[in-house]
């Protein structure tokens, strides 16, 4: 199936460890996101990167880092893990430039959870 | 700063109802809208794009308008059912492909 991966869907950790989330795109797109949708649901951007070049960086804690091995995978790797890190994590991809005419096309998210 | 608004934040209606989910955006430099579903504990669904130059997208009992002028969009679903209950989402693309979302609104059709 062509689609947004990502994985593990649910992540259950200590606070202080350190934590990576894979993505995955198999649509050919240029583009891949990775956003926050925090507990009362909003989205919000973290980093976006083009064919592994990162383009975009919010503002992020540095222990957020975002690793793009080659232009289908965007892997985030979280160190020192605090509980407002609590969140979902949604990697997203789109063609070169953003939407275009086709849209974002969404993986189905990660439930991360730090206790 | 783009910024988005959803309203209404929460709807209930009956099924059969026709409904309208209205979206507004504070910078009209937009290179496209994108309505999006999200089921409970799912990912998020395309359902419809509009680019800046169009004015409105449908698709079979959807049907979304832009107004890039006035920073305004419409969500129009017609003879609603108990499975488009979910929560609905609006997005800007601005410069640089980023995505600014809206925080939803949530619908509920009741049989």
């Amino acid at each position: 199936d062509t689609a947004v991966s990502q994985t593990p869907k649910y992540l259950v950790t200590q606070m202080g460890n350190d934590k990576s989330i894979k993505c995955e795109q198999n649509l050919g797109h240029d583009t891949m996101y990775w956003y926050k949708q925090d507990s009362k649901k909003f989205l919000k951007i973290m980093f976006s990167y083009n064919n592994k070049e990162l383009i975009i960086n919010e503002t992020v804690p540095n222990r957020f880092s975002p690793k793009s091995p080659d232009k289908a995978h965007l892997n985030l790797h979280i160190n020192s893990l605090e509980l407002g890190d609590s969140a979902v994590y949604f990697c997203a991809s789109s063609p070169l430039g953003g939407g275009g005419n086709y849209g974002y096309t969404f993986g189905s998210g990660t439930r991360l959870t730090v206790v | 700063k783009q910024e988005v608004t959803q309203i209404p934040a929460a709807l209930s209606v009956p099924e059969g109802e026709n409904l309208v989910l209205n979206c507004s955006f504070t910078d009209s430099a937009i290179y496209n809208l994108q309505w999006f579903r999200q089921d409970p504990g799912k990912g998020l669904t395309s359902l419809l794009l509009i680019q800046s130059s169009q004015r409105e997208q449908t698709s079979g009992r959807l049907n979304a308008s832009l107004d890039k002028s006035s920073g305004r969009s419409t969500l129009y679903i017609a003879a609603s059912q108990p499975g488009d209950s979910a929560t609905y989402l609006c997005a800007v693309q601005t410069s640089g492909s980023r995505l600014t979302f809206g925080e939803g609104t949530q619908l509920t059709v009741n049989p």
